[in-house]
């Protein structure tokens, strides 16, 4: 069974580092790229950034580039995403997908995981 | 970039009804378009892709259509547990989503 499973939530202040992280299992992970999409309270879903496990090529959204690192262990069949200094607006649920080929429709999704950044 | 518009934002329908979504893109493209619907506290779930190919798993009262600019998602009969937000999203050229069409009582 193709599964996608997320760390746990998060709170943290603004100006903190985060690492989430996307676990895969079920399916070879080096075959697929992995997505990250942030959908922020209320709102709907923004596509972030891709990156292939077997080299770690990675594209970003260019609304999330620069503020955000997305990176991959191909060892231990996980993605993650991180940041270096967190902002408030910065809360929301975070989403790892799976998606075979660039540019192909994201089929399992994580549960997701839910940063809240307050002071 | 390609936008992504979805039509209406919010329907009201009932149990039985056919229901129709509409997804307009900024730029033509073939059939790189899929239809996801997610639930209140649930990951969203992947309902048809390349316009038209429905999901393993999926109910057949689902069926999307469309190419070049305009595209649709169809409920044929709407069943209770098809309550829920539905997004369209172009994969032609990178990724983009529709805001959401919530599909209420």
């Amino acid at each position: 069974e193709v599964q996608l499973v997320q760390s746990g939530a998060e709170v943290k202040k603004p100006g903190e580092s985060l690492k989430i992280s996307c676990k895969g299992s079920g399916y070879k992970f080096t075959n697929y790229w992995v997505g990250w999409v942030r959908q922020m309270p209320g709102k709907g879903l923004e596509w972030m950034g891709i990156i292939y496990p077997n080299d770690s090529d990675t594209t970003y959204s260019p609304s999330f580039q620069g503020q955000v690192t997305i990176s991959a262990d191909k060892s231990l069949t996980t993605a993650y995403l991180q940041w270096k200094s967190l902002k408030v607006s910065d809360t929301a649920l975070y989403y790892c997908t799976r998606c075979y080929g660039f540019e192909g429709e994201f089929d399992y999704w994580g549960q997701g995981t839910l940063v809240t950044v307050s002071s | 970039d390609i936008q992504m518009t979805q039509s209406p934002s919010t329907l009201s329908a009932s149990v039985g009804d056919r229901v129709t979504i509409t997804c307009r893109a900024s730029q033509s493209f073939s059939r790189w378009l899929a239809w996801y619907q997610q639930k209140p506290g649930q990951a969203p779930k992947l309902l048809i892709y390349e316009a038209s190919t429905l999901q393993s798993g999926v109910p057949s009262r689902f069926s999307g259509s469309g190419s070049g600019t305009e595209f649709t998602l169809t409920i044929s009969s709407l069943q209770a547990e098809d309550f829920a937000t539905y997004y369209c999203q172009q994969y032609n050229s990178y990724w983009t989503f529709g805001q959401g069409t919530k599909v209420e009582i």
